[in-house]
């Protein structure tokens, strides 16, 4: 069973970091391509970046550019999102999926909650 | 503001049929495969339909995408209390090199 877990969500203070782990299992991780979408409280899906399987290619959205940063490690099985210079705009519920093609998201995880406030 | 265009409520009554437009760009519906997520609530988003009009295993026929030039449509026929829920319809952007969504349609049964 496909399984991915979310982690490292939490309060941070505008301008601090933070550093989100999806942990999966269930399939051979190294040969997916993975992205990170995220959600703020009551509005929409947005999509965040994405990173290949080997780890060597990524693509960030604009807003996000030059402050988060996706990485890999398909030794441990697990997706990383770096997360820097916080704002307020970036508080959402951030979830890490399994992506097929381009844009096929087949597996989502249950998602991490980003706070950002003082 | 989202790079896809859907409404942002549909409703109608148990048994009957909602479609939900998305309207995008060449770069974006017009170039790339969309797809489609139902969202309950409190829960993470669940794949519907992908690659324009197809099903992944479990979904039952009931759900139906279909894609004509920059724009896409989600069919559900026979509404059932268990659809209400908002939908996303997603896909990539050429242009932007970058994955975009819909504003989301929220499904009401009345």
């Amino acid at each position: 069973e496909v399984q991915l877990v979310e982690s490292g969500g939490g309060l941070v203070q505008p301008g601090g970091s933070l550093r989100l782990s999806c942990a999966a299992s269930g399939f051979t991780f190294s040969s997916y391509w993975m992205h990170w979408v995220r959600q703020a409280p009551g509005k929409g899906l947005v999509w965040v970046s994405r990173i290949n399987s080997d780890g060597r290619s990524t693509d960030y959205a604009d807003s996000v550019k030059g402050r988060f940063t996706i990485s890999r490690d398909n030794a441990k099985n697990t997706l990383y999102l770096q997360m820097n210079s916080l704002r307020a705009e970036d508080m959402a519920v951030y979830y890490c999926t399994r992506v097929v093609g381009l844009t096929r998201f087949d597996y989502w995880g249950q998602g991490t909650l980003v706070t950002v406030s003082s | 503001q989202s790079v896809l265009t859907q409404p942002p409520s549909v409703s109608a009554a148990p048994g009957q049929k909602v479609t939900i437009s998305c309207s995008g760009s060449i770069s974006s519906i017009g170039n790339n495969y969309v797809s489609w997520y139902q969202q309950l609530p409190g829960t993470a988003p669940k794949l519907l339909i992908y690659e324009n009009n197809k099903r992944p295993s479990g979904i039952p026929d009931r759900f139906s995408g279909s894609k004509s030039g920059t724009s896409a449509t989600l069919a559900i026929t026979g509404l059932q209390t268990g659809d209400e829920a908002d939908y996303y319809c997603g896909t990539w952007d050429s242009s932007l090199s970058a994955g975009v969504f819909g504003g989301g349609t929220k499904v009401t049964v009345l």
